[in-house]
């Protein structure tokens, strides 16, 4: 059992540049989240999931886009990327909201420069 | 808003017990978690608490919740230095009119030393 897989693992892009960060999970969760964790300000909910189809802001979205076309995966795009989305971050999947335990994966460290 | 507060650092000697605290906003919370995090990985579980419980044990671990003072513990009993890590607390909330995510604090670093 994979768990939860992050790709890719580590990225440097150019101010203005584009990308995706996939995320897949293998336990048919209904729930799942895109994380962002700073130095000294925790993991902070960019967008989230609660089921095929349906995404959802959440506490800093502005700069970020993501889609839920399969159940499995959970895509996070960043159309013009900035300095300040450099980040590492976090995908997590939950059977049913936070009713049960959240899995994360191992994370995606972005610097943009 | 809501807001999970920690201490950022604990340092204890391996043997004794750590005691981590956290304390939320949100009096609604119906689960209150803690996870652990260390250096190069993602967060994993470590234990949670349903907000009509005290306290919960499991093995090295105590949890205990005062839900009047919304403040949550951790406490490591014979902490080893494999238990160096960070430690995220975190609350469940409705966000948004979805079941509930999750808010974290910003993490304590627990340094053991041998």
């Amino acid at each position: 059992n994979a768990g939860v897989t992050q790709t890719p693992k580590f990225r440097v892009l150019k101010t203005g540049q584009s990308m995706t960060l996939l995320c897949a999970q293998d336990m048919n969760h209904e729930y799942m989240y895109w994380y962002r964790q700073d130095p000294g300000m925790g993991l902070r909910l960019i967008h989230y999931s609660v089921g095929e189809g349906t995404t959802a802001k959440g506490e800093v979205p502005d700069g970020y886009n993501v889609s839920r076309l399969k159940k499995q995966n959970f895509l996070l795009g960043l159309e013009s990327a900035a300095p300040s989305q450099t980040s590492v971050y976090f995908c997590a999947s939950s059977l049913q909201g936070v009713r049960t335990e959240a899995f994360f994966g191992q994370g995606t460290r972005l610097t943009v420069v | 808003g809501e807001d999970v507060e920690q201490s950022l650092f604990l340092s204890v000697r391996e043997g004794d017990s750590s005691v981590i605290n956290c304390t939320y906003t949100d009096s609604s919370s119906t689960y209150l978690y803690w996870y652990k995090q260390e250096p190069g990985a993602g967060l994993q579980l470590l234990t949670y608490i349903f907000s009509n419980m005290d306290m919960k044990q499991d093995q090295r671990l105590t949890v205990l919740l005062n839900k009047k003072d919304k403040h949550l513990s951790l406490r490591i009993a014979d902490t080893q230095t494999g238990d160096s890590a960070i430690y995220f607390c975190a609350e469940s909330i409705n966000y948004g009119g979805s079941q509930g995510n999750l808010i974290f604090g910003k993490g304590t670093k627990l340094s053991v030393k041998p």
